[in-house]
């Protein structure tokens, strides 16, 4: 299975943009890139999802890099409520396999 | 009331004792999983199931068994419980996702902390 790198750790100031990168140099071509964040205390949730082109919802955007070995998830201001650890993760299009979590970034931010 | 609920949410027990953790959903979802979170580890597959007839080991599969005994409801068994089961334990479900509104996406409980002496 394709696997992601991240960097174990990063920080940011309140209210400023936060890029948190993500290396999948093995993805596949039907592999949708998905991204997870664990507050404390609380059990992973969703926070966006996309295949091949830029994506962008209420909480975050996805920018996927034009050969899709790599992505950034984009939070445009970050508040104290986002410091959390942020999973990227491989999934295959067929769904036939589960989603498998690597160790993902620590996000603190700084007010 | 919570999509995903998982009973207990906290367990203390003693070596060689059998543990259930239960995990029922609302969300009409055909497919659960139980991930394990250690600190520093991130979360680790236990088990999954994509059906109501189908169970399959994920990384970390020694030493536990699940049962799913309807579509809503998936449970996690130590059958002798070591110390180094201690953990925090998560169940979740999800779609089959890739089809339309299908997503795929993980819907996860509040969590079981399992401390065994």
């Amino acid at each position: 299975d394709a696997k992601t790198t991240q960097p174990n750790s990063m920080e940011s100031n309140e209210e400023e943009p936060v890029h948190l990168p993500c290396n999948h140099s093995t993805i596949s071509g039907t592999d949708y890139i998905h991204w997870y964040r664990q507050l404390p205390s609380q059990g992973p949730e969703y926070v966006i999802h996309g295949l091949t082109s830029n994506v962008n919802n209420r909480m975050a955007s996805l920018a996927i890099a034009e050969d899709r070995k790599s992505s950034t998830l984009i939070l445009h201001r970050a508040t104290l409520r986002d410091a959390a650890v942020y999973y990227c993760i491989l999934r295959r299009s067929s769904g036939n396999t589960p989603l498998v979590f690597g160790k993902g970034t620590r996000l603190s931010v700084i007010a | 009331d919570a999509d995903v609920t998982q009973t207990p949410r906290n367990r203390i027990t003693k070596t060689g004792k059998r543990i259930m953790l239960e995990c029922s959903q609302t969300k009409g979802h055909d497919r659960m999983y139980w991930y394990r979170q250690d600190p520093g580890l991130g979360l680790r597959l236990i088990y999954y199931s994509f059906d109501v007839k189908d169970i399959n080991k994920g990384e970390i599969s020694d030493g536990y068994s699940v049962s799913r005994q309807a579509q809503a409801k998936f449970s996690l068994s130590l059958e002798s419980a070591i110390p180094n089961q201690t953990a925090l334990y998560f169940c979740a479900t999800s779609d089959k996702g890739g089809q339309g509104t299908l997503t795929g996406e993980l819907f996860f409980g509040e969590g079981s902390r399992l401390t065994v002496l």
